[in-house]
């Protein structure tokens, strides 16, 4: 079993949507937690971090954590055809250094 | 300003020789990182470099993969002997000391084993 478990979709929502993408995983020890954008034949975009449990909200973009639950979401509100992307979460423990990715979610905005 | 660059960013190789990747992290970013990304294995940490200490090499999948990172900015990744397996995006991160969860990547090299 993977650390880190994304479901690769493809996910096609219309313009103007929310949407909604989750990650769950098995380590306890992560206490950091990213969501990066990637748009194809592009390096990963840092889109959102968070420090354990809560929300964290930026324009468009909410990230939650729930650590009971070992489960992460992205938020996306009123989704534009630019959010076309792959999104990956990552993770990190206190104490070291390294990202554990998850697989992508790779999302299509349609007009 | 500037962020985190590489190259090439496609190199196509014959199975058996060795290949050079090189990285430039943000100017200042003391930590750097190799992720290799590949179909059906996602991203996947290689190694990490931080300041004068030791590197990290943990994730290196073989000796084949050496890294080195000359006067704590440049990283050159190299692949010895390479096979058909090796065929991947090969990604450069830079972070912060201190903020090691913000890391920002590269455009990545794209290697081909042929």
């Amino acid at each position: 079993q993977k650390e880190v478990e994304q479901d690769p979709g493809p996910l096609s929502v219309p313009e103007g949507a929310i949407v909604s993408l989750n990650c769950t995983y098995s380590n306890s020890a992560f206490q950091y937690f990213m969501w990066y954008r990637q748009y194809s034949r592009k390096g990963p975009e840092l889109l959102m971090y968070t420090y354990s449990s809560g929300n964290k909200e930026d324009g468009r973009f909410t990230a939650q954590v729930d650590k009971s639950s070992k489960y992460i979401s992205l938020f996306i509100r009123d989704s534009q055809p630019s959010d076309s992307a792959t999104y990956l979460c990552a993770m990190m423990t206190g104490g070291y250094n390294k990202l554990i990715f998850g697989a992508g979610t790779r999302l299509a905005v349609h007009p | 300003g500037a962020g985190v660059s590489q190259s090439p960013s496609n190199k196509v190789t014959e199975k058996g020789k060795d290949v050079e990747l090189r990285c430039d992290p943000i100017s200042g970013h003391t930590a750097l990182y190799w992720y290799r990304q590949s179909l059906g294995q996602g991203l996947e940490f290689l190694i990490y470099f931080q300041g004068n200490s030791a590197p990290d090499k943990s994730g290196l999948p073989s000796d084949r993969f050496s890294a080195e990172r000359t006067g704590g900015s440049v990283s050159t990744l190299t692949i010895q002997r390479t096979q058909q397996e090796d065929s991947a995006v090969y990604l450069c991160a830079s972070s912060l000391a201190p903020h090691p969860y913000e890391q920002y990547f590269g455009p990545g090299t794209r290697l081909t084993v042929t």
